[in-house]
């Protein structure tokens, strides 16, 4: 079946540092799923963080950016200088219709960000 | 901040109680979805939505739970007879044409 293997968390990083979450994915059903990063920041509900839908683009929001690569399945997701602001769990989807809508989420990766 | 209301934020029952929890979709989002998330952060599809007519549920869905999204009122989802297990992070999600979804903050419920 379908699924999204990311970066086991807890993932710390220190303040300024890089970022990188990996994030596989695998589609039975379609062969270039939508893609998608979304963020839970602490006491909030789930956020679109950023989509990509065409492979081989790559999607960015808030410094943030992934791109789809289809050779290897991947939408890793970067960042240069990670904040304090940044703290938050990160998950990893991929979503398609084939007259049935269907997303699969990987399982998150929790970052922290210190000072 | 999510435009996908959902009510409430908390909600604690007893084993053999029922459970209500309730969503407002983004306007103009025709599509609804519902999935559980457990404690190890998995999301488990519930069911969706278009419109009014349900278009895909789970097994467990159809049995134990009861879930409608009537016009003009806010989606709901019931769970029947509460049982420990159902305990987890509710979280309803609109969308436009089911292409992306936007979540709501979700209902925790935890079942005693």
């Amino acid at each position: 079946g379908d699924s999204v293997t990311q970066t086991e968390g807890p993932v710390t990083v220190s303040e300024s540092e890089s970022l990188i979450i990996n994030c596989t994915y695998s589609a039975t059903s379609i062969a270039y799923p939508n893609l998608f990063w979304y963020v839970r920041y602490p006491g909030e509900g789930l956020q679109l963080l950023l989509k990509v839908i065409t492979a081989g683009q790559k999607g960015s929001s808030r410094g943030f950016e992934a791109t789809y690569n289809k050779e290897t399945t991947s939408f890793h997701l970067q960042k240069a200088s990670v904040q304090e602001s940044d703290s938050a769990v990160y998950y990893c989807a991929l979503g398609y219709n084939t007259g049935n809508y269907k997303y699969v989420f990987g399982a998150g990766t929790r970052l922290k960000v210190i000072a | 901040n999510s435009k996908v209301i959902q009510t409430p934020r908390y909600l604690v029952k007893g084993q053999g109680q029922k459970a209500k929890m309730r969503c407002i979709p983004e306007k103009g989002h025709p599509v609804v979805f519902w999935y559980q998330q457990n404690k190890n952060n998995e999301f488990k599809f519930l069911i969706n939505f278009q419109n009014q007519e349900v278009l895909q549920q789970i097994d467990m869905t159809e049995k134990r739970f009861s879930a409608e999204c009537p016009s003009n009122s806010p989606c709901s989802l019931e769970i029947q007879s509460s049982e420990a297990g159902d305990s987890a992070l509710y979280l309803c999600a609109s969308s436009l044409q089911g292409n992306t979804l936007y979540f709501g903050a979700g209902t925790r419920l935890s079942v005693l």
